[in-house]
């Protein structure tokens, strides 16, 4: 158990519709990477929050979006949803944020997944 | 264009065999990462490394920051060794990931 959790395990929802994932972070991490695991683009890096702040985007469509709130758990806003949405989305944690626009490079501490379906 | 190249795709090894998997990138990191994903989905950080070697139990990665590869070995494998072994790395702003080597250990 890596500490990290994620809700919910799993999402069946239809195109066009709205969800929200949610991830709670290690005690004392400060900052949370969400990405994406797809079938055919495998790993995808999408979003890295530090203390609230954002700090680096990866191929986080426009559709999407995330925050951080002051108890450092964040969400993954998913709208607008297509199939080429379905994938597993993954948070992160890890203690530090690296400087600013800059990634930190310490280690990660995965969430289960959430699996997302869309049909 | 992939940033992160692994070899090889697929792994198929005898209980007790030394097994190698490497990695190839293109562009400049601050940090290069090793990830193992079971089969139920989870994925746990082995390494992080940005120069030379680290070792943790029958795990032993390496990296070559001139080559720009690494090398993720597992010495006297196991069965419950078996599952994705993704390569990543850090860049500035962004992270990218190789697409895993498959690895089944067979008793």
């Amino acid at each position: 158990d890596s500490g990290v959790t994620q809700t919910p395990k799993h999402l069946i929802t239809a195109t066009g519709q709205r969800v929200t994932l949610r991830c709670s972070p290690r005690s004392g991490d400060l900052s949370v990477y969400w990405y994406q695991q797809s079938l055919d683009q495998g790993l995808q890096f999408l979003i890295h929050y530090y203390n609230g702040e954002e700090r680096a985007k990866g191929n986080i469509l426009e559709r999407f979006s995330a925050q951080q709130f002051p108890d450092l758990h964040s969400e993954l806003n998913l709208s607008s949803l297509e199939l080429g949405d379905s994938a597993l989305y993954f948070c992160a944690s890890s203690p530090m944020g690296g400087t600013s626009g800059r990634l930190s490079t310490d280690t990660q501490y995965f969430g289960p997944g959430t699996r997302l379906t869309v049909l | 264009k992939n940033e992160v190249e692994q070899s090889p795709q697929n792994l198929t090894a005898q209980e007790g065999e030394f097994i190698t998997i490497n990695c190839s990138y293109s562009v400049g990191i601050s940090a290069l990462h090793w990830l193992q994903q079971h089969p139920g989905g989870g994925i746990v950080s082995l390494f992080m490394l940005s120069s030379g070697k680290k070792k943790h139990g029958r795990l032993i990665a390496t990296i070559n920051i001139q080559e720009k590869h690494s090398s993720l070995h597992i010495t006297a494998s196991h069965p419950r060794d078996s599952a994705v072994y993704i390569c990543a790395v850090s860049t500035g702003n962004q992270f990218y990931f190789g697409t895993g080597t498959s690895l089944t250990v067979i008793p």
